[in-house]
């Protein structure tokens, strides 16, 4: 199956910090890149849905001007957390769409972000 | 509303035995996925059944899909257990092209040696 990585897998920041993280689809294309927040012991939560080259579509109630979204390439999303604060720590996961499979997802190992 | 609530929240058993989730959701789909998150990672992608599909099979797995009362079920036979995880049910309700999935609060199941 089709492989999406993340890095960094952990990260720990000081209050007031931002935070980028990667999503890469390595042996596919990904038009289509979608970012998930989950924390302890819940559901994932779509945060917003990254296309390649356009704004990112982003789900009620999710700030796009603290969670910005780059989709800057077929391969590559972006996920930066600005100003990140200790309710941010969370579990983040993104998923690429696989052209050649429609409509599956295939997700990314996920990050840990710890503000301190 | 949210799609893909989950029953039951958590499930222990022994190995060898049979582990059955449900998940319940709210409005027409697509299709639905099974997916399988070992604690602190990332998703596996388990199985995806069709709306015009009513049951499907890959290896120990069995989902069935019943749309008239929105819900589906997986199945996992002869459990082992190295089949301890979460596992999160997610409906596409989108027309087209890629559509958002929509994540139920998962089950988590225990196997016990």
């Amino acid at each position: 199956g089709a492989v999406v990585s993340q890095h960094p897998s952990r990260v720990i920041c000081k209050s007031g910090t931002s935070v980028k993280i990667e999503c890469r689809s390595l042996d596919f294309q990904a038009t289509t890149m979608f970012w998930y927040r989950q924390f302890p012991k819940q559901s994932l939560m779509l945060m917003a849905t990254s296309n390649e080259g356009s704004k990112a579509t982003y789900e009620q109630g999710v700030e796009k001007d603290k969670f910005l979204i780059n989709h800057a390439s077929l391969t590559l999303s972006t996920l930066t957390v600005t100003s990140a604060h200790p309710e941010d720590s969370s579990f983040y996961i993104c998923s690429a769409g696989d052209a050649r499979s429609y409509n599956e997802q295939f997700f990314g190992p996920g990050t840990r972000l710890t503000v301190l | 509303s949210q799609q893909g609530e989950e029953d039951p929240q958590a499930l222990s058993i022994q190995e060898g035995e049979n582990a059955t989730m449900n998940c319940s959701y709210k409005t027409s789909i697509n299709n639905l996925q099974w997916y399988r998150q070992n604690s602190g990672r990332g998703l596996v992608h388990l199985i995806l059944i069709r709306s015009n599909e009513r049951e499907k099979h890959s290896g120990r797995l069995r989902v069935t899909l019943d749309t008239s009362k929105k819900s589906s079920s997986l199945l996992i036979t002869a459990s082992r257990a190295a089949d301890t995880a979460s596992y999160f049910c997610a409906t596409d309700a989108g027309n087209s092209g890629y559509s958002t999935l929509t994540f139920g609060k998962g089950t988590m199941l225990l196997v016990s040696p």
